[in-house]
């Protein structure tokens, strides 16, 4: 069964902390995606990348990194974590066709006390 | 700015019975997408409409694509508590350019 794999379901950090948010994808996709979803604000775009070693910023990229060293694997990484940074993280991954749906990981649940 | 708003926000309906999720846009999209999203997981893909007019079934779920491509609708019939989640649009213009709609949380009571 493919998939995307979102290393942690909850985490639970301290302000300040560097935190990596790891998903790997088994289909060979060429896109990766990292989204935030919070109430009320509803999916966010922080990062993607369309290759290996390529990232763009989505729309929300203040606060966050990316990394994506190999085709399957696309990390997150808050580099100084902040209480605003709690959310619901979700990775996605897609094909590089126009509309192309996307799978998604089941996300992660990130508290930042 | 693309937005895809869709109606109802809201709804709480009890098993058997039809209901009827809105997506609109004032923008064209070469594609529109439908997801689910139950608690705590990832939302899951159920269809893509591309052409204008284009309706989809899947069981008891039937989609539509406006015929301009601004717009879908997403009819379920006799809705079971299993189709409970947070249904999401979400349209596309190019490769990478994904816009998605403010969401509409199903309940649908035993």
């Amino acid at each position: 069964d493919v998939k995307v794999t979102q290393s942690s379901r909850y985490l639970v950090k301290r302000t300040g902390e560097k935190v990596f948010l790891e998903c790997v994808q088994d289909m060979d996709h060429e896109n990766m995606f990292w989204y935030r979803q919070d109430p009320g604000l509803g999916l966010r775009l922080i990062y993607f990348s369309y290759d290996v070693k390529m990232k763009e910023k989505g729309d929300i990229p203040e606060g966050y990194s990316v990394s994506r060293e190999k085709k399957e694997r696309f990390s997150l990484i808050l580099e100084s974590a902040s209480t605003n940074q709690t959310s619901m993280y979700l990775c996605a991954s897609s094909l590089s066709l126009p509309g192309y749906g996307y799978t998604f990981g089941s996300g992660t649940r990130l508290t930042v006390v | 700015t693309q937005l895809l708003e869709q109606s109802p926000q809201f709804l709480s309906i009890q098993e058997g019975e039809n209901l009827t999720v809105y997506c609109n846009s004032s923008s064209v999209f070469s594609s529109l997408q439908w997801y689910r999203q139950e608690p705590g997981e990832g939302p899951v893909l159920l269809v893509t409409v591309v052409t204008g007019g284009e309706v989809k079934k899947l069981k008891r779920l039937t989609f539509q694509f406006g015929d301009a491509r601004k717009d879908s609708s997403l009819h379920i019939t006799a809705a079971q508590p299993g189709d409970t989640g947070l249904y999401l649009c979400v349209g596309t213009s190019g490769t990478y350019k994904y816009i998605f709609g403010t969401g509409t949380r199903l309940k649908v009571l035993a």
